[in-house]
């Protein structure tokens, strides 16, 4: 079974900080992605990463993606209140064309004003 | 574009009770599925339809049955609801043949079994 694991569990910082949320497996993602989720809602994408080692970025948000596709993580500059959320990372099985998705189990964060 | 839409938004049952959870999308996705959130757990999936006419065990499929009733909709059955299935349930599309499997969430059913 391919899992995901997710770190920290739950994050709660001041305005202002930095941090990284970390996604690990023992096992190869053809794609990982990461969504957010607002309480009382869906889950929303904010990226798609495909390539080993591709770095993206969407304002203070960057992501990055494993060399070996088994790892991502999610780096936050400068956190503000409206970055409070559920953070999960997704990988999409390299063997399956299924369009199923391997969920971790999230990080909760936190930003205090 | 509506997106997807799941109905109703609050449930409450009692142990032994039946209840259809639907969703519907517009977005003309050949896959949908649902998945079950609880917390610290992340999401679980518990049914998916590759495509209308076909669907598929996930992760925690016991206690509950679906229906893919054409390619907009697809319902998720408890036969005879338990606490254990007290939790969110959102039901997800992709496109077919998107490699990257980017999901679209609906809102989301909140049930509490009794």
């Amino acid at each position: 079974t391919q899992l995901l694991e997710q770190s920290p569990q739950f994050l709660s910082i001041q305005e202002g900080e930095n941090l990284t949320v970390y996604c690990n497996s023992s096992s190869v993602f053809s794609s990982l992605q990461w969504y957010r989720q607002e309480p009382g809602e869906g889950p929303v994408l904010l990226v798609t990463v495909v390539t080993g080692g591709e770095v993206k970025k969407l304002k203070r948000l960057t992501f990055q993606f494993g060399d070996a596709r088994k790892d991502s993580s999610l780096h936050i500059t400068a956190a503000q209140p409206g970055d409070t959320g559920l953070y999960l990372c997704a990988g999409a099985p390299g063997s399956s064309n299924t369009g199923k998705l391997i969920f971790g189990q999230g990080t909760t964060l936190q930003v205090k004003p | 574009n509506a997106g997807v839409t799941q109905t109703p938004k609050f449930q409450v049952l009692k142990t032994g009770q039946s209840m259809t959870l639907q969703c519907a999308q517009d977005m003309n996705h050949n896959s949908m599925y649902w998945y079950r959130q609880d917390p610290g757990m992340g999401l679980r999936l518990i049914y998916y339809s590759a495509s209308e006419g076909t669907t598929d065990k996930g992760e925690v499929p016991n206690g509950y049955n679906v229906s893919r009733l054409n390619k907009r909709e697809f319902s998720l059955r408890l036969e005879s609801a338990a606490p254990s299935q007290t939790s969110v349930y959102f039901c997800a599309s992709s496109r077919v043949g998107s490699s990257y499997n980017e999901q679209f969430f609906g809102p989301g059913t909140r049930l509490t079994v009794l």
